[in-house]
């Protein structure tokens, strides 16, 4: 069974920095891209960022490149998230999903939540 | 970007069919590959997949979810609509980077 488990999230004041991680089970990690996708409160979805599977190539959205930074450990299954610099308007949950190659997401982890507020 | 535009709410009567729409601000298909996919989402889970390139139907989804098609307007069906698919459903492409999403069509009972 594909399990994707997000942790690392909480409460950040605007300005500071937070990690989050991923931890894949249920397949071979090292063969999927993977993506984040988060979802403000009340709102709708919005892709983050995308790293290949095995790591060489990675994209952003425009408002939160140079400030966030995918990565992932093939040899421990796991996902990151780097984010930085972080502002209000990046509070939502954020989803850890596996790409399932045509760049839709077709395992998606129950979500973390991070608010960012003083 | 590509925005994707879906009606906000639609309400249904069980055992009647819905059908969500989404509309493309440019085209999202290239040759025949439709890059459009479809996501159900109930309060407080994680998104779902149900269809991927417009029209498969994704591991473990009934049958009484389709898609159809092409290029900048494409249908989510439910046929018949069950009381478990009381939910919001997302459209997303895959075309352009970034990758969008429409703002969700809400599946209400009438």
């Amino acid at each position: 069974e594909v399990q994707l488990v997000e942790s690392g999230g909480g409460l950040v004041q605007p300005g500071r920095s937070m990690k989050l991680s991923c931890a894949a089970s249920g397949f071979t990690f090292s063969n999927y891209g993977m993506a984040w996708v988060r979802q403000a409160p009340t709102k709708g979805l919005e892709w983050v960022a995308t790293i290949s599977y095995d790591g060489s190539s990675t994209y952003y959205r425009d408002s939160v490149k140079g400030r966030f930074t995918i990565s992932r450990d093939n040899a421990k299954s796991t996902l990151y998230l780097q984010m930085n610099s972080l502002r209000s308007e990046d509070t939502a949950t954020y989803y850890c999903t596996r790409d399932f190659g045509d760049g839709g997401y077709d395992y998606w982890g129950q979500g973390v939540m991070v608010t960012v507020s003083s | 970007d590509i925005v994707l535009t879906q009606s906000p709410v639609l309400a249904v009567s069980l055992g009647q069919r819905a059908t969500i729409s989404c509309r493309a601000s440019q085209s999202v298909s290239i040759s025949s590959i439709n890059l459009m996919h479809w996501y159900q989402q109930k309060p407080g889970q994680q998104p779902k997949l149900l269809i991927y390139r417009a029209s498969n139907l994704a591991s473990g989804i009934p049958a009484r979810f389709s898609g159809s098609g092409s290029g900048t307007d494409f249908t989510l069906t439910i046929d018949p609509v069950q009381a478990d698919d009381i939910a919001a459903y997302y459209c997303q492409q895959s075309r352009e980077s970034p990758n969008t999403f429409g703002a969700g069509t809400k599946l209400e009972l009438k």
